[in-house]
């Protein structure tokens, strides 16, 4: 069966400082990758899409990037976190007609 | 107008009462349907996907799609205290499954 692991939980940083949060996919092959952010009163809002290595779609311009180096890993990077950085950060997998299906999400404070 | 418009309650029931759970949307386009599950400082869970009009049933839970109307529903029967969440309908078309959110339905389900 399939999983979803993203890690941390939870992340408190300060500004300016670095940030990279991962996601793995266990159990399929070639899946799209997500990662969305989710703010009190807001939705979720896609940041970034990707359908293969190397391959991602920024779709909201902001202090982040997202990079997928192997076929079941996608990272979430920041070279200077913002305080409006702070959020709850989900990543997200779907496979043709299947998902998407979300990890357990991290919960990142910037102070 | 929002592509997706959804009640963010509260909703507060006793337990083993039917619920009610609804999204409107404006695009025609879109085609297929799905609700989650989002319990606190979790992830969403895909409860439901609905491909077309008409009505999908897994136990307690039933989804209803009406694209004359754009209306999409989730029924709760016999509901319980363990469903007390956060409900989110979410919308798409394509295969990339990159999702139009509602904002969520808080969900109290009391013993």
């Amino acid at each position: 069966s399939q999983t979803i692991h993203q890690w941390p939980a939870t992340l408190v940083q300060p500004v300016g400082s670095p940030l990279s949060l991962e996601c793995t996919v266990e159990g399929t092959s070639n899946p799209n990758l997500y990662w969305y952010r989710q703010a009190a009163g807001r939705g979720l809002q896609l940041l970034f899409y990707s359908v293969g290595i190397g391959q991602i779609s920024s779709e909201v311009p902001q202090n982040l990037s997202a990079s997928r180096p192997q076929d079941r890993q996608f990272i979430l990077s920041s070279k200077k976190l913002l305080l409006s950085d702070s959020g709850f950060y989900l990543c997200a997998w779907s496979v043709r007609s299947q998902g998407p299906f979300f990890g357990q999400g991290t919960r990142l404070t910037v102070v | 107008q929002k592509e997706v418009e959804q009640d963010p309650g509260p909703l507060s029931v006793p337990e083993g009462a039917i619920v009610s759970l609804n999204c409107t949307y404006s695009n025609s386009a879109f085609q297929y349907f799905m609700w989650y599950r989002q319990y606190s400082r979790k992830g969403p869970e895909l409860l439901m996907y609905t491909y077309s009009s008409g009505n999908k049933e897994d136990g307690r839970f039933t989804a209803q799609v009406d694209k004359s109307s754009k209306y999409i529903s989730l029924f709760i029967r016999d509901s319980q205290p363990s469903d007390s969440a956060t409900y989110l309908c979410a919308i798409g078309a394509g295969n990339n499954r990159k999702l139009i959110w509602g904002l969520g339905t808080s969900l109290a389900v009391n013993p």
